[in-house]
């Protein structure tokens, strides 16, 4: 069983667009961190959100913290080519306090 | 010049090969990770260290190996590499459990 489930899968998008994707968990986590992964590269963090129903900004992305601590959603405003990545979110969870990641989610914005 | 560096960045090797996978940081950092990544399948945890004397199995260490030669160095092996394991492996390192991880650039590894 998958800890975190993160969709779409796959989303391709016209620049300019709006998009919302998805981190949801039946576990609680006491943080929840989300990485853009670009291709050739390794995951680079983005933002960490710790408190429940936490929202916090990053230019045109926008992150929230489920109110219960076991979801979080990621909302790109007017996307752009430079978004295209894999996004994946990565939870705290547990006495061992390990992270793990989900699967991610592939987003190509189209010029 | 870049925090984690991971050599070699490409390798093709045949079944049965041992394999040496290195990573270095000059984060400071006392924990290192390795990970593999498969299409669809996410990162995975190899192993990880919290120190040079702590050395933990992660959900993948079948088939792995790892050495904590220094603070700075952590080497990931295969003693008899399998086709299965052809992946694109990462190395990481952090503060602590729950703080940022910084990523090396990736190594993909090709066993024929």
């Amino acid at each position: 069983t998958q800890l975190l489930e993160q969709s779409p899968q796959f989303l391709s998008i016209q620049e300019g667009e709006n998009l919302t994707v998805y981190c949801n968990s039946s576990s609680v986590f006491s943080s929840l961190q989300w990485y853009r992964q670009e291709p050739g590269e390794g995951p680079v963090l983005l933002v960490t959100v710790v408190t429940g129903g936490e929202v916090k900004k990053l230019k045109r992305l926008t992150f929230q913290f489920g109110d219960a601590r076991k979801d979080s959603s990621l909302h790109i405003t007017a996307a752009q080519p430079g978004d295209t990545g894999l996004y994946l979110c990565a939870g705290v969870t547990g006495a061992n306090s390990k992270l793990t990641f989900g699967k991610g989610i592939t987003l190509s914005v189209r010029p | 010049d870049a925090d984690v560096t991971q050599t070699p960045r490409n390798r093709i090797t045949k079944t049965g090969k041992r394999i040496m996978l290195e990573c270095s940081q000059t984060k400071g950092h006392d924990r290192m990770y390795w990970y593999r990544q498969d299409p669809g399948l996410g990162l995975r945890l190899i192993y990880y260290s919290f120190d040079v004397k702590d050395i933990n199995k992660g959900e993948i260490s079948d088939g792995y190996s790892v050495s904590r030669q220094a603070q700075a160095k952590f080497s990931l092996s295969l003693e008899s590499a399998i086709p299965n394991q052809t992946a694109l492996y990462f190395c990481a390192t952090s503060w602590t459990a729950v703080d940022t991880q910084y990523f090396g650039p990736g190594t993909r590894l090709t066993v024929l």
